[in-house]
């Protein structure tokens, strides 16, 4: 089956700085690549997307990019705020979105 | 509109209990799916059902058991609970193959003793 790795684990940020949350991925059949957020306590919620016909999107201060021939994707926050501290997941859709592997998490902090 | 509601929202089981967890969405969603999230593990998909009337294993389904009863609701069965399955449960569905977005319910906290 498909596997995703997901780095770093933990990753500290001042705010207003940039953070950049790396994946791969191991199956080239993979087609669909989303990001959850996931505050302490919460359920999981997707905050940004990609297919794998699309190199990067964007929405406001979230970007995702993906490599297909490197198979890598990568999640990009700019203008960080308090409030983006969570834990952020990457995933990776074969099968047209029947099966989802997801990747261990990256705790982010922001630091005020 | 609720959108996916679980429960319990925290169970405490001895080894070799057994119990359901219930899941049910009304956003009207074909598919729907169980995942179990452990620490540094990220979610594991446990099963999911990609259309009313079919189930399909995921990535771990061993010691677990689902019935999609009805268009909104899934359930899990642990039938012989080991402390292995400490873990949080989430339930999550999606319109259908084509839209992807995964809405999770709040969690299921289970504690096997």
């Amino acid at each position: 089956g498909e596997n995703v790795e997901q780095h770093p684990s933990t990753l500290s940020v001042q705010e207003g700085d940039s953070a950049v949350i790396k994946c791969t991925y191991s199956d080239s059949a993979s087609n669909y690549f989303p990001w959850y957020k996931q505050e302490l306590g919460k359920r999981p919620q997707l905050i940004i997307d990609i297919r794998s016909n699309v190199g990067e999107k964007k929405d406001q201060r979230i970007a995702v990019t993906l490599n297909k021939t490197a198979k890598h994707f990568s999640l990009h926050i700019t203008e960080t705020q308090p409030e983006d501290s969570a834990v952020y997941f990457c995933a990776a859709s074969t099968d047209y979105g029947n099966q989802f592997y997801f990747g261990t998490g990256t705790s982010l902090t922001v630091i005020p | 509109n609720a959108g996916v509601t679980q429960t319990p929202k925290f169970q405490v089981l001895k080894t070799g209990q057994s119990m359901t967890l219930q899941c049910a969405q009304d956003m009207n969603h074909n598919s729907m799916y169980w995942y179990r999230q452990d620490p540094g593990m990220g979610l594991r998909l446990i099963y999911y059902s990609a259309s009313e009337g079919t189930t399909d294993k995921g990535e771990v389904p061993n010691g677990y058991n689902v019935s999609r009863l009805n268009k909104r609701e899934f359930s899990l069965r642990l039938e012989s609970a080991a402390p292995s399955q400490t873990s949080v449960y989430f339930c999550a569905s999606s319109l259908d193959r084509i839209s992807y977005e995964q809405y999770f319910g709040p969690g299921t906290r289970l504690t096997v003793t």
